[in-house]
């Protein structure tokens, strides 16, 4: 089973426009990590959420933690070429081993100019 | 330095050869991860030390062996691997496994692995 439900699986949007990427978790969260990664190379660490309601922000990326839902989503607010990549979540989720890190499967972002 | 380092950054290996990745932090860090990684999928975990003792095998074949010599530096010994051993293999570190959970793991660039 997938213990991270990830969506959409791709994106692709024009230059400018605003996307959400959602992450939803089988298990109680303890905390949520997004990462970005480009084809073939290791994982960019973006943010991490902890509390219910929690929203972080870096540039033009934002990402919220609904606890009651134990769901991320990941906001893009005018995308750039800069953006594309995969996006993945991961969790640290209560009753699994400490250390143990589960991932979504990743949401693959193309933007064209 | 706020980095993880791998090397080398490709590595190309017949399946009666013995090779083997690195992995090194001089963040201070106590935890560190070996992932493995298929086109298209998420990372797996196979190893997790912490304070240079084992703490996590997900069972892994024995023809993976880690080693960690000392709290900066991440090995990972390959022997006789399969076709299907193939991955990008990314190697993670955080101030501790507790920590690794308050502050997330901080990922390695990767060792791109083909095995003929």
């Amino acid at each position: 089973s997938q213990e991270l439900e990830q969506s959409p699986q791709s994106l692709i949007v024009q230059e400018g426009k605003n996307l959400t990427i959602n992450c939803t978790s089988s298990k109680t969260l303890y905390g949520l990590y997004w990462y970005k990664q480009k084809y073939g190379e290791g994982l960019i660490f973006l943010m991490m959420l902890q509390k219910g309601g929690e929203e972080k922000s870096h540039e033009k990326i934002t990402a919220k933690l609904d606890e009651k839902k134990q769901q991320s989503s990941l906001h893009i607010t005018a995308s750039q070429p800069s953006h594309a990549g995969i996006y993945l979540c991961g969790a640290d989720l209560r009753g699994s081993t400490l250390g143990r890190l589960y991932f979504g499967r990743g949401t693959q972002l193309t933007v064209w100019p | 330095d706020t980095e993880v380092t791998q090397t080398p950054k490709h590595l190309v290996m017949g399946m009666t050869n013995k090779k083997s990745l690195k992995c090194e932090q001089h963040m201070g860090h106590r935890a560190m991860y070996w992932y493995k990684q298929k086109a298209k999928k998420p990372p797996e975990l196979m190893f997790v030390y912490s304070y240079e003792k084992l703490s996590i095998n997900e069972s892994v074949p024995s023809r993976f062996s880690p080693e960690c010599p000392n709290s900066s530096l991440l090995n990972l010994h390959l022997h006789a691997l399969q076709p299907e051993d193939s991955a990008l293999y990314l190697c993670a570190s955080s101030p501790s496994l507790e920590a690794g959970a308050l502050f997330g793991q901080f990922f390695g660039p990767g060792t791109r692995l083909t095995v003929l």
